[in-house]
């Protein structure tokens, strides 16, 4: 089945240490996504990638890291610098041509949290 | 992108058909309405999209008025794994990447 994988599902992080979150599609879509969701709020966009080797910051990419080496894979880095990493993390793709027109499909998340 | 507005909650009994508002009267012409759900501890599922004409798939119906300032998601015949937070969001036909969901509204189907 086609879809998006994540891992792991939950992740736990000491103070100063960078972890890397997976993020793998067999969609064969173009464009990939991270976003992070706190509870009770909605998404807020981390990266973005419309093809490979290139990737833009959204709107909260500090303290965050990602590369985009294969079509198929976006992974995420939340290095030391960001403070308050506690979140459920979301990745999603889509086809990368006229974006409104096309959904975005999410993968389960990946829930961190600081030991 | 436009504002939404949903009602925080409601309920539905199972086998009904759920009824989901949304407004969205600041709407402009080129943006398009999606839904979505979350249910608890899982990524977002699309359910459908449309412009302006009504839509239909395998999960739910979308009908847009003809005004485009509202619309209604309609699952014709809801479960109880139809419980869920649904969204409604409206997308502008551009160099729009991020989705911006709102509060949403928590449906609960009840047996």
């Amino acid at each position: 089945d086609g879809g998006i994988t994540q891992s792991p599902k939950y992740l736990f992080r000491k103070e100063g240490q960078n972890v890397t979150l997976s993020c793998e599609q067999n969609l064969n879509h173009d464009a990939m996504y991270w976003y992070r969701q706190d509870p009770g709020q909605g998404l807020r966009l981390i990266y973005y990638s419309q093809i490979v080797n290139d990737f833009q910051k959204g709107d909260i990419a500090e303290g965050y890291s990602v590369s985009r080496e294969k079509k198929e894979s976006f992974p995420l880095t939340v290095t030391s610098a960001q403070k308050n990493p506690t979140a459920f993390y979301l990745c999603a793709s889509s086809m990368g041509r006229d974006r409104a027109r096309q959904p975005q499909h999410f993968g389960d998340g990946t829930r961190l949290s600081i030991l | 992108d436009a504002k939404t507005t949903q009602p925080p909650s409601m309920d539905c009994a199972e086998g009904r058909a759920a009824n989901l508002p949304c407004n969205h009267s600041t709407i402009s012409g080129n943006e398009y309405v999606y839904w979505y759900r979350q249910i608890h501890s899982q990524g977002p599922q699309y359910i459908i999209h449309g412009l302006k004409n009504n839509e239909t798939n395998e999960m739910a119906s979308l009908i847009i008025t003809e005004d485009r300032k509202s619309s209604t998601l309609i699952l014709p015949h809801a479960t109880l794994r139809d419980t869920a937070v649904y969204y409604c969001i409206v997308r502008f036909r551009g160099n729009d990447y991020k989705l911006s969901f709102g509060a949403g509204t928590t449906v609960t189907v009840r047996a």
